[in-house]
């Protein structure tokens, strides 16, 4: 079966450092993407990776172990409009994206 | 400015009746997606298409219908049959193949009374 994991809920102080984890099983992999989702609104997109590594954004980066099927997102300098649902989603063998459940992170101040 | 649109905002309609969510996007993409969003769930793909002309179903494609005539226009149609229509509705566009991202629209909240 194809799974993606992601915490449920996530929080954090306003300036710190948070990372959410993603681990998937899919059928086949052509890439992880993060979207950010403010309650209500339309998912935008954060991240891609393909290849493993560190891809770094600004205050966003997201990292990417294929063997191990994990990834996480890194959100720096935290503001209080980084409040959101953060979703996890791969591309497998067809040209469709799997979502996971998306993690709600409350920033604090 | 390029886009997606989706109308309306908020959508209200009784039990057995169809309903046809629209969405136009004009940033000349081949592929076009509806997804739905339940809470504690993840988006789960209803419909896609690659192409003007050709759709196929996603994971959850019973009860609703689509047509892509234009490759601006994805429109999708909540039936009667579908068991549990109330939900966030997404459409989403890409340039199409594996690693391009989707852009969504602001999403259909229907909901049926």
């Amino acid at each position: 079966g194809q799974n993606i994991d992601q915490p449920t809920e996530m929080t954090a102080t306003e300036g710190a450092i948070v990372q959410i984890n993603c681990t998937y099983q899919t059928s086949g992999f052509n890439g992880l993407f993060w979207y950010q989702q403010h309650a209500g609104e339309a998912p935008t997109f954060l991240s891609y990776n393909v290849l493993d590594g560190l891809e770094e954004k600004g205050r966003f980066s997201s990292f990417l172990s294929r063997s191990k099927g994990y990834s996480y997102l890194l959100l720096k300098e935290l503001q209080m409009k980084d409040s959101a649902s953060y979703l996890c989603a791969v591309m497998g063998a067809t040209n469709k994206l799997i979502f996971g459940t998306g993690t709600l992170l409350a920033v604090q101040p | 400015d390029g886009g997606i649109t989706q109308s309306p905002k908020y959508l209200f309609r009784k039990e057995g009746q169809n309903v046809t969510l629209s969405c136009e996007q004009n940033l000349n993409h081949d592929a076009m997606y509806w997804y739905r969003q339940d809470p504690g769930q993840g988006l789960r793909l209803i419909y896609y298409s690659q192409i003007v002309n050709d759709f196929q179903k996603g994971d959850i494609a019973e009860g609703y219908s689509v047509s892509r005539e234009k490759k601006e226009s994805f429109p999708l149609t909540v039936t009667s049959a579908q068991k549990n229509p109330t939900a966030f509705y997404l459409c989403a566009s890409s340039i199409g193949g594996l690693d391009n991202e989707q852009f969504f629209g602001p999403g259909t909240r229907l909901t049926v009374l």
